[in-house]
């Protein structure tokens, strides 16, 4: 059972170039989350989507685009980079019908800006 | 969404068993108290909820006094791969996209 699976691993972009992070979950969850962690800090919420077809803007969006693509996928987009958003992106899913919201969190995306 | 807060930091050593606190003097009736455990590079895992009184699973316990307004995380002889980043979050059904992660309190056992 994969769970939450996040690509790539690691990237390294320069200031003004654009790029996909790409995440998926196997577990049949209706809601999906991006998130940001800087060094040092908690994580904070970028975007979120509550089931197929629908986002939300969380606590810090500017600069990202996401697309529910289907159940399974939701990509977050940078679409012209900056040192700023230099930090590691988590994707995570909520099972559905849950009282309490249990996080499932994805092994994250090292990106840096160059 | 109740704030929390718990300590910036703890030290341990192996093989005792570790205590952390987390106050949410503002819990609401539907809300449950939730810890996650972050490992570096790793992303937050789920490791044990709790509505009131005890709660244990295979890897912690955790303790909510009568009013809610604390609980306490504990960790049984820990070891040095337990040393990690311990999240309280207080949640409930929808609130998952409200939900502020704090720096948490970052366990170091030490040998």
């Amino acid at each position: 059972n994969a769970g939450v699976t996040q690509t790539p691993k690691f990237q390294v972009l320069k200031t003004g170039q654009s790029m996909t992070l790409q995440c998926a979950q196997d577990m049949n969850h209706n809601s999906m989350y991006w998130y940001r962690q800087d060094p040092g800090m908690g994580l904070r919420l970028i975007y979120y989507s509550a089931s197929e077809g629908t986002t939300d803007k969380g606590e810090v969006p500017n600069g990202y685009n996401v697309s529910r693509l289907n159940k399974r996928e939701f990509s977050l987009r940078l679409e012209s980079a900056a040192p700023s958003q230099t930090s590691v992106y988590f994707c995570a899913s909520s099972a559905p019908g849950d009282r309490s919201e249990k996080l499932f969190f994805g092994s994250g995306t090292q990106l840096s800006v160059l | 969404l109740a704030k929390t807060t718990q300590p910036i930091s703890m030290d341990s050593y192996e093989g005792q068993e570790v205590n952390i606190t987390c106050s949410h003097n503002n819990i609401a009736t539907n809300d449950y108290i939730t810890w996650y455990q972050q490992f570096p590079s790793q992303g937050p895992r789920f490791i044990i909820q709790g509505y009131k009184t005890k709660v244990t699973n295979e890897v912690a316990s955790l303790f909510i006094p009568a009013d809610r307004k604390s609980s306490t995380l504990s960790l049984p002889r820990v070891s040095l791969s337990d040393t990690a980043v311990y999240y309280c979050l207080v949640v409930n059904s929808g609130s998952a996209r409200q939900l502020t992660f704090g720096s948490g309190t970052q366990l170091t056992v030490l040998p």
